[in-house]
């Protein structure tokens, strides 16, 4: 159990519509990162928020957006889903200073 | 460009043994490591992890060795176990004030433990 919690865990989706995933971190913790993997392959880091800022992003495209919340959870948006976009979406937390990054279970997002 | 790489998709063990998983990084800004394990259908775990300044770092039955020279980890499991059995991931992170959740991950190494 490591505290961090997403929703929804399961959910299709139309090509070309829009999604919505939502992390609440682990008590305590200030920084949310969000990753996608995809089957086969090891997560990939899309982006990070602290203090409810981007801070980092890795090699995704603007329609994926996120926020995060004064008590410290996140949304993870993605706009004009395509099939590719077909993927276990992962969050995690850390603390500032702290060195273990702690994931939750994951949404598996289907785009039909 | 891959600058985590797990080269073996796959090791097999029998019970009681030593696994070793094995990887190798490219980018000489990281400067922490993490073992993470994933079971089908829920999210990573976090195992072990190792700072750059150590080249060892032993948990319980798990032991994470770090060669800084060669750009190699390597994560060992004594002995190893059924429940063992699982996708494991090596990750890495980049020095900096505020890369606390920026880790770039391996393929991952699915290790299955036989009774």
């Amino acid at each position: 159990e490591t505290g961090v919690t997403q929703s929804p865990t399961h959910l299709i989706k139309t090509r070309g519509q829009q999604v919505t995933l939502r992390c609440s971190s682990q008590s305590g913790h200030n920084t949310v990162s969000w990753y996608q993997q995809a089957l086969g392959q090891g997560p990939q880091f899309i982006f990070q928020y602290y203090r409810e800022e981007e801070n980092g992003r890795g090699n995704f495209p603007p329609r994926f957006s996120g926020l995060q919340f004064p008590n410290y959870s996140s949304e993870l948006n993605v706009n004009a889903l395509e099939l590719d976009d077909s993927a276990l979406y992962l969050c995690a937390s850390s603390s500032t200073g702290g060195n273990t990054i702690y994931f939750g279970e994951g949404s598996w997002l289907t785009v039909v | 460009d891959q600058q985590v790489k797990q080269n073996s998709p796959s090791l097999s063990v029998q019970e009681g043994r030593i696994s070793i998983l094995n990887c190798d990084y490219t980018n000489s800004m990281f400067d922490y490591f993490l073992w993470y394990k994933k079971y089908p259908a829920e999210g990573p775990t976090f195992l072990i992890s190792i700072s750059s300044i150590k080249d060892k770092n032993e948990d319980g039955r798990f032991t994470v060795f770090l060669n800084k020279s060669a750009k190699h980890l390597s994560l060992h499991i004594v002995p190893s176990q059924p429940g063992d059995s699982a996708v494991y991931f090596c990750a890495a992170r980049p020095s900096g004030g505020t890369s606390y959740g920026k880790l770039t991950f391996g393929q991952g190494t699915i290790l299955t433990v036989h009774p």
